[in-house]
């Protein structure tokens, strides 16, 4: 069974970059041959697909979104972090991580529980 | 990016009664990677069918889903209390996307 838990800043500026970290409970990202997703969904809204990397280090984005973000791991710590640069209130969302199923890697079996990220003054 | 078009928006059905939920792709979904989520207020979604037709790990029979070209459905055969909840579908093949939801409510 494989947990992940998101972390980060409950709060942003705008005009700020959020980075949130998805902790993911596995011996290796690369052995669990691990892909890791984010998504958000902004307060009684509909689900956004954001990114997603796979254990090769592949990456892979939203192409509405693409100049403001940037997937990374850290193989060492069994972490993904999502940056999102130039933050503005419409970014208030719970921002979920989410494993990758499926042939493509964006089928989304196991989630953790979401992080709110307010963006105000 | 294929857009997808839930309906209804709401659906008011009592307990015991069947649903039926629907999702309609703007194109073809290739290899029907087409996948239904549920997701209940304060909590992530949890992932119900997958490749249009899949149930996943441990959910129950009683929902099933079906498709005909670019339209899909998720059916409820009969409602228990726990399944009043929000339905998305997505599009899970090269660059996901989600439908905007079904609001399935207690009648």
């Amino acid at each position: 069974q494989v947990t992940l838990k998101e972390s980060g800043p409950a709060l942003v500026r705008p005009t700020q970059t959020l980075t949130l970290t998805c902790t993911v409970s596995v011996v290796s990202l690369r052995n669990a041959q691990m892909r890791v997703n984010w998504v958000r969904q902004p307060p009684g809204k509909a689900l956004e697909w954001l990114a997603m990397i796979d254990w090769d280090g592949d990456k892979f984005y939203n192409t509405s979104l693409k100049t403001r973000l940037s997937i990374s791991e850290d193989p060492s710590e069994n972490q993904v972090d999502l940056t999102m640069t130039n933050m503005e209130a419409a970014d208030t969302a719970t921002y979920y991580c989410a494993r990758g199923g499926g042939n493509y890697g964006f089928l989304l079996d196991s989630w953790g529980q979401g992080m709110l990220v307010t963006v105000s003054p | 990016e294929i857009v997808l078009t839930q309906s209804p928006g709401t659906l008011s059905l009592s307990p015991g009664e069947r649903a039926t939920l629907y999702c309609r792709a703007g194109q073809s979904v290739r290899s029907n990677y087409l996948a239904w989520y549920q997701q209940k207020p304060g909590q992530a979604p949890r992932l119900l069918i997958y490749d249009a037709t899949s149930r996943a790990t441990g959910i129950p029979d009683r929902f099933s889903a079906s498709w005909s070209g670019t339209d899909f459905s998720l059916t409820i055969s009969r409602l228990e209390p726990e399944d009043f909840a929000v339905y998305y579908c997505q599009q899970s093949g090269w660059s996901p996307t989600f439908g905007q939801g079904t609001r399935l409510e207690i009648k």
